[in-house]
């Protein structure tokens, strides 16, 4: 089936930093493809998605584009803040199933 | 504008009690319902998803059952419930015609004492 493979954390990084965390995913058909973040105790929101290959998705200084010819969909931020600090999900969607990676943790320490 | 409503935000319920979870959505129609379970420290698990009324997918064999009787209403129950069923549970929601993102509640953490 469907899935979804995320880089391991925690991830530790200093402010200002550069951040990527690395998505790769499996699917039969065409899927669309989004990054989720969680802060403590709350649901997921989304940070931005794709829903074609070579399409770039961006929101708050993140950005990820949908390879198709590495099923990958990296997520980078050029310079990290302390209040980036929160778990990152990658997630796609094809036909009506939403599949989620194992989710990385980012601390960044001012 | 569409919300979802998850409720209680936490429970602490002893081994052996039922449980009851409910999920409504608003200002949509129609909406692929979902339940996810985040144990600590953990990724997401898709529990169940529905694609209308009475219509549910389980994911995964378990302690758990969930019911869709009102198109915009699910609700996640067991029995009798086990330690291991303590968790972050999470109800989403997406529009019902596939390939789109889904739309969190705030999540029940549930404790099995």
């Amino acid at each position: 089936g469907d899935s979804v493979t995320q880089m391991e954390g925690p991830v530790t990084l200093s402010e200002e930093a550069f951040l990527t965390i690395n998505c790769t995913y499996t699917a039969t058909g065409y899927p669309s493809l989004f990054w989720y973040v969680q802060y403590p105790g709350e649901g997921l929101q989304l940070l931005l998605k794709a829903t074609k290959a070579d399409d770039k998705g961006s929101n708050k200084g993140f950005e990820a584009t949908y390879r198709k010819e590495t099923t990958s969909f990296h997520l980078e931020k050029g310079s990290v803040q302390v209040s980036d600090s929160a778990v990152y999900f990658c997630a796609l969607n094809t036909f009506n199933d939403m599949r989620f990676g194992a989710g990385t943790r980012l601390t960044v320490k001012p | 504008s569409q919300t979802i409503h998850q409720w209680p935000a936490t429970l602490v319920q002893p081994v052996g009690s039922p449980l009851s979870l409910e999920c409504t959505v608003e200002g949509t129609s129609n909406p692929n319902l979902y339940w996810y379970r985040q144990a600590a420290g953990r990724g997401l698990q898709l529990l169940f998803y529905s694609v209308g009324i009475g219509q549910i997918s389980s994911e995964v064999p378990q302690n758990l059952s969930a019911s869709r009787p009102q198109d915009r209403q699910f609700i996640l129950s067991s029995k009798k419930l086990l330690l291991s069923d303590s968790g972050f549970y999470l109800c989403a929601w997406s529009p019902g015609h596939g390939g789109t993102e889904a739309f969190f509640g705030q999540g029940t953490r549930l404790t099995v004492v």
